[in-house]
Formats: C-alpha cells, structure tokens, sequence
C-alpha cells in the first residue's frame, strides 16, 4: 500500500526552537507539498517542490523554510518557532502534471503545539 | 486563483438517509476534481478522483458527479451511517501543480 509518512503524529516545542517536520513518501512522486489546518481557513499552502533541491512558496511562506535533498523526503523547518504556528501540518505528494490519475496522497498530519 | 467553495459548511442528517454535498469552482478548465474524507484531527484520505473527461465516478455507496460547464460537482452520499460522519473536502489543480481546496462539509450522521 502506498504511503506518505510524516514522522510525528504531535509535538510540543517552546517559541524560538528550530522544528523540523519530516514527511516521506514511497511512491516515486515527483511532487511534495506542506500545507497547514486551521479552523475556519481550510488548507493553505506553504511550500511545495516539484523535483529534488527545488522548491516553490505556497500562500504562506513567511516563517518557514524547506528542504528536498531527496525525492522521497520533503522537510518543513520553522526557523524560529512561534505560538501563531500552532496548526495540524498536512504533507502530500503526487506525480507531476495536473493531470494525474492519481491525485493528490496525503500524510496523517502532524498537530504542533507552540508554547 | 482557482477559488473553491462547499455549501453547505455542516450538516446533520438521521442514519439511513441519502445526502448530497455540493462543491462549485470557478475556473472551468480543470484536469480533474478529487473528493477527500477528514476524520478529526487525522489527514485526508482520498475517496474519489474524477478526470474531466469523465462525469462520474462511483465507489460503494459513494457518487462523485462534475460538470465542467458550470463549474460544479457533488459527492452523492447513499444509505448514509454513523461511520460516514467526517469532514468532506473538495480539490481541483491549479498552476504550479498545487491543488486548491474547498473549507469543506462537516456531516454528522444521527443512529
């Protein structure tokens, strides 16, 4: 069964650590996205990367920084943690084109807690 | 900017009725449209992808319709069940292969 993996199901960090969010995927997908939750805004886009060591801003990047040094891995880095940062974080991947057959798999959410 | 909304945001039906949930879109040249189930705090499992070449799609008790030209698709719910409460979101791809996401149908189903 295929799988995207995001390495913690909730963490806690205190405002000003570095959190990194790790996600993997094992379906060979070119494409990786990290989205946050939160209620009443729906998913809103932070970054996505469409090949290995390229990344493109989403919606709302301010804070958070990526890395892809490999295709299966895709990680989301809050430089400096803070409590407006507390949200569910969603990683995805799919293969590239809009046109895929496949869609969009999503992990099972990573919920941080910022304090 | 793709814009997506779901109507209506909750709804509340007894067990053993048959439902409907409505996503509309704005741009009509889409590739395809994907209905996703969210149980609380978890992540979004897939149900169904409808290619635009396609007008329906159907899974179990479950019916995807998309109609292009209006910029619209529902999620047909059969015989609906307790287990079917969830949050229910639509997507449509956008530039940049990033998806665009409706905020969703919260649906309680009542035994």
């Amino acid at each position: 069964d295929v799988k995207v993996t995001q390495s913690s199901r909730y963490l806690v960090k205190r405002t000003g650590e570095k959190v990194f969010l790790e996600c993997v995927q094992d379906m060979d997908h070119e494409n990786m996205f990290w989205y946050r939750q939160d209620p009443g805004l729906g998913l809103r886009l932070i970054y996505f990367s469409y090949d290995v060591k390229m990344k493109e801003k989403g919606d709302i990047p301010e804070g958070y920084s990526v890395s892809r040094e490999k295709k299966e891995r895709f990680s989301l880095i809050l430089e400096s943690a803070s409590t407006n940062q507390t949200s569910m974080y969603l990683c995805a991947s799919s293969l590239v084109g809009s046109d895929s057959l496949y869609g969009y798999t999503f992990g099972s959410g990573t919920r941080l807690t910022v304090v | 900017k793709q814009e997506v909304t779901q109507i209506p945001a909750a709804l509340s039906v007894p067990e053993g009725e048959n439902l409907v949930l409505n996503c509309s879109f704005t741009d009509s040249a889409i590739y395809n449209l994907q209905w996703f189930r969210q149980d609380p705090g978890k992540g979004l499992t897939s149900l169904l992808l409808i290619q635009s070449s396609q007008r329906e799609q159907t899974s179990g008790r479950l019916n995807a319709s998309l109609d292009k030209s209006s910029g619209r698709s529902t999620l047909y719910i059969a015989a609906s069940q307790p287990g079917d409460s969830a949050t229910y979101l639509c997507a449509l791809p956008g530039a940049g292969n990033q998806f665009y996401f409706g905020t969703g149908t919260s649906l309680t189903v009542i035994p």
